[in-house]
């Protein structure tokens, strides 16, 4: 089945160690989300690759970076996690063609713990 | 500014029962998406139900349906026979362009 993924599910992190999370999609969408979702809030998005144009929103901390080397895979690399960086990551995809246009399709997430 | 919200955080309904849901958005664009997302406790975010703004027609699946009001700028979510299954938050989002926003959500909790 067609899907985007996640790795790792879990990953624990030292207060200032950087971290890498990744994500792939064999859906071939042009497009790729990362948002960061603290409980029970809504998804807050932090930047979206159209191919390889890379879209930041005006708020997202310069310690969030991102890498989406080809179509398939996009990484989120945080530079210096703070404690205020735990939360769960989602990743997401979608295509600006087809019937389901914009639609957009989740990863399971990584829940990321800052020690 | 373009906006989306959700004026109920929390709701529950009876099993069988037929509950609703509210959104509605601001926007001065005129094409545009709206969806309904569900995310079960602890589970995947997924879709239930997009609606295309240029398309007059209420979308429905199954037992979920929406009332779009354009001119409202209202995207409600009737769900029908309610079940245990869909205990979950539900998202409300909007697209438009390269801008994406998500109301805060409604946690619907079904009670058998």
């Amino acid at each position: 089945d067609a899907m985007v993924i996640q790795n790792p599910r879990y990953q624990v992190t030292q207060f200032g160690k950087p971290v890498t999370l990744s994500c792939s999609q064999t859906l071939n969408h042009n497009v790729m989300y990362w948002y960061q979702q603290k409980s029970s809030q809504a998804p807050k998005l932090l930047f979206h690759y159209y191919d390889k144009d890379f879209n930041n929103e005006a708020d997202t901390p310069d310690n969030f970076q991102s890498r989406r080397p080809n179509t398939s895979f996009c990484f989120l690399d945080i530079r210096s996690p703070g404690l205020g960086d735990a939360a769960m990551y989602l990743c997401a995809t979608s295509s600006r063609q087809g019937a389901y246009r914009e639609t957009q399709y989740f990863g399971p997430g990584t829940r990321l713990l800052v020690l | 500014a373009q906006t989306v919200t959700q004026s109920q955080p929390e709701m529950s309904v009876q099993e069988a029962e037929t509950v609703t849901l509210s959104c509605t958005y601001d926007t001065s664009e005129n094409n545009y998406y709206l969806f309904w997302y569900k995310q079960p406790p602890s589970r995947q975010m997924i879709l239930v139900i997009r609606q295309e703004a240029y398309k007059q027609q209420n979308a429905t699946e199954n037992r979920f349906s929406v009332n779009f009001q354009k001119a409202a700028k209202s995207f409600s979510l009737k769900i029908s026979d309610s079940q245990l299954g869909d205990t979950a938050m539900y998202f409300c989002a909007f697209i438009t362009g390269n801008q994406f926003y998500f109301g805060t959500g409604t946690s619907l909790t079904v009670i058998p």
